[in-house]
């Protein structure tokens, strides 16, 4: 089982709908979470990070965080095609820090005009 | 903003070939890191360094070396190049203070 498991999709939805991207971890101990961009031949780019359980909302971005369920989610409103990228979540393991974040293997969404 | 650099961006390079990778940070973070990543897959962490003197392979083995002399850089060096070594490396940096990882735009290696 991977630490972090993330549907590799792709996820379809036309433009203007809600996208719904979801995450589940292993590590009981994990601390915080980050959810990438990721453009074709780009290098991730930081959208939003949480650490505690519930909604974390930055303009149309979304990020949901139940610890108990060991769960995240990354919510995209008001789709728009140029949001067409892979998402890539994270997770920060409960050690002392110094190694890297853990993270999923990404899920591409394609936002249909 | 992430102040990140690697150069170079693109490298063409024959079999056998010594090169090195660059990778500088101006934001003063102690933990800095290396991935490799080959088109539509995932992330692998391949070494990691805490602070100065400090480097860790990580969960890839690699058949490249790196060296943090100064915490602002992180070098990532193949002494024989392959063309198995084909892929783009990233580096990225995390604070002390901070979890926030950010990434540098990247190397896309090619070797022929």
């Amino acid at each position: 089982q991977k630490e972090v498991e993330q549907n590799s999709g792709p996820l379809s939805v036309p433009e203007g709908a809600i996208a719904s991207l979801n995450c589940t971890y292993s590590d009981r101990g994990s601390q915080s979470f980050f959810w990438y961009r990721q453009y074709s031949g780009k290098s991730p780019e930081l959208i939003m990070f949480i650490y505690s359980n519930g909604d974390k909302e930055d303009g149309r971005f979304t990020a949901q965080l139940n610890k108990a369920s060991q769960y995240v989610s990354l919510l995209i409103r008001d789709s728009q095609p140029s949001d067409s990228a892979t998402y890539l979540c994270a997770a920060r393991g409960g050690d002392t820090g110094r190694r890297a974040l853990t993270f999923g293997s990404g899920t591409r969404l394609q936002v249909q005009p | 903003e992430a102040d990140i650099y690697q150069t170079p961006r693109y490298l063409v390079i024959g079999t056998g070939k010594k090169i090195t990778l660059e990778c500088s940070q101006t934001m003063g973070h102690d933990k800095m890191y290396w991935y490799q990543q080959d088109p539509g897959m995932e992330l692998h962490l391949i070494h990691y360094s805490y602070g100065v003197n400090s480097t860790e392979k990580g969960d890839l083995s690699s058949e490249s070396t790196v060296s943090r002399i100064r915490t602002e850089h992180f070098p990532l060096t193949l002494e024989s190049a392959r063309p198995s070594h084909t892929s783009q490396y990233l580096c990225a940096s995390t604070g002390t203070e901070t979890y926030e990882q950010y990434f540098g735009p990247g190397t896309r290696l090619t070797v022929t």
